[in-house]
């Protein structure tokens, strides 16, 4: 079982560079999340998908776009990237409250620098 | 605004010792606080969690203590060993909806043999 898989592992863009962060999850897994890990500020949510075809924001979405249109994947696009957006992303799945289960499980994480 | 704050930031204990680090929180409408471990280039993992109809909650060399009036919890590692040395993380979310989790700044333990 692979659990959250994020791709790639480290990556550096320039200023103004759009790419996209690639997460997967095999766990059949309802809900998906993106967070931000920078130093001293732990982590944050940027956006979420309690299902295929549904997303909202968290709470640093701004240059952030997401989708989901399988159960199984949910990419993150930067859109025009910034300094600012240099640091450790993680996706993170849930099976969500049917089951009574409410636990996270994270991918390893995505290093981005921007220069 | 930090919506879950943790203390210390960094802590050091000895081998054997007890390791103790705290959170509090505002929003009364959190009612799901786990705990998450994090090694160096990994990402967190759940270590152990809590709902706020319990005081404490044990598993193995891990409990969780929760005292809902102070809106204040904590995590206590007994008989600490030089492999829990990690970053913790509590967290805090509302089950109904998404239960979108809302982290604590972290505590950098690191023990000593």
């Amino acid at each position: 079982n692979a659990g959250v898989t994020q791709t790639p592992k480290f990556q550096v863009l320039k200023t103004g560079q759009s790419m996209t962060l690639q997460c997967a999850q095999d766990m059949n897994h309802e809900y998906m999340s993106w967070y931000r890990q920078d130093p001293g500020m732990g982590l944050r949510l940027i956006h979420y998908s309690v299902g295929a075809g549904i997303t909202d924001q968290g709470e640093v979405p701004n240059g952030y776009n997401v989708s989901r249109s399988t159960t199984e994947d949910f990419p993150l696009r930067l859109l025009s990237a910034a300094p600012s957006q240099t640091s450790v992303y993680f996706c993170a799945s849930s099976p969500g409250q049917g089951l009574g289960n409410y636990g996270y499980t994270f991918g390893s994480g995505t290093r981005l620098t921007v220069v | 605004q930090q919506q879950v704050k943790q203390s210390p930031q960094s802590l050091i204990v000895q081998k054997g010792g007890i390791s103790i680090i705290n959170c509090a929180y505002e929003n009364t409408a959190f009612d799901y606080f786990p705990w998450y471990q994090q090694f160096p280039g990994k990402g967190p993992a759940l270590l152990i969690a809590i709902r706020p109809d319990v005081s404490e909650k044990k598993e193995g060399r891990f409990t969780i203590s929760f005292n809902k009036s102070a809106k204040q919890f904590s995590l206590h590692i007994m008989d600490s060993q030089p492999g829990d040395s990690a970053t913790y993380f509590c967290a805090a979310s509302i089950r109904a909806g998404a239960n979108n989790l809302f982290f604590g700044t972290g505590t950098r333990l690191t023990v000593i043999p």
